[in-house]
């Protein structure tokens, strides 16, 4: 079974600073993919980055980097210059081979991050 | 490339109803993936389609059911509704084989 844990339910950021988000996950799956969505009050998931498990280098997209760290299964989100824009809940996610074709999207809990002027 | 839609956005529903509710993927995502998000819960795999066909289903009741048309549009149907069904119900799309998943806006249930 798949499990993703995110063990900050909250966490505060100043504006302009750098922040990580920590996840860590559990399979046994050798193949499997990692994602970061942010989902503001309005509900809407919002896809930011993604890394697969044979990738070498951390996934960067824009302000948005994966420190992935295999051996540990940690892949943390780190956001640089953070904008009030930002404050949203956070989930991270892993996808693996479910059979038939189907890859199965699995959740952490989230973490709200909130940004302060 | 239009995004994710699912309608209705928003509905009120009473104990005892039934429910209907529809996605459209991003055109050429054959695809749709179901999820119920609740505070509790958190956001659990409901059922996914490909082709018309169900191809995984999660660890729901069988008054959650699902159905996916030839245009590839999906309809989540809910039987019998219980107040635990109060809910955001997402869903989203993605390649044959693509790992990645694009979410709708989803739809917002209260059952009273």
């Amino acid at each position: 079974a798949q499990k993703i844990t995110q063990t900050q339910p909250g966490m505060f950021v100043q504006e302009k600073e750098a922040v990580t988000l920590d996840c860590t996950y559990d399979t046994s799956d050798p193949s499997y993919g990692l994602f970061w969505y942010k989902q503001p009050s309005s509900g809407e998931m919002i896809f930011l980055i993604y890394q697969g498990s044979y990738d070498q280098q951390n996934a960067t997209e824009g302000r948005y980097s994966l420190n992935f760290q295999k051996a540990r299964k940690s892949a943390n989100l780190v956001i640089s210059a953070s904008q009030l824009g930002d404050s949203a809940m956070y989930f991270c996610a892993m996808s693996v081979y479910s059979g038939a074709g189907s890859y199965q999207l699995t959740f952490g809990k989230g973490t709200k991050l909130s940004v302060i002027p | 490339k239009a995004g994710v839609t699912q309608t209705p956005r928003y509905l009120i529903k009473t104990r005892g109803q039934q429910v209907t509710l529809s996605c459209s993927p991003i055109s050429g995502h054959r695809s749709v993936s179901w999820y119920q998000q609740t505070p509790g819960q958190g956001l659990q795999f409901l059922f996914e389609y490909f082709s018309e066909t169900q191809r995984n289903k999660g660890n729901f009741p069988g008054r959650f059911s699902g159905r996916q048309f030839s245009n590839s549009r999906s309809e989540m149907n809910v039987s019998t509704l219980e107040l635990g069904d109060s809910a955001l119900y997402l869903c989203a799309s993605s390649l044959e084989t693509d790992y990645e998943q694009y979410f709708g806006p989803g739809t917002r249930l209260t059952v009273t």
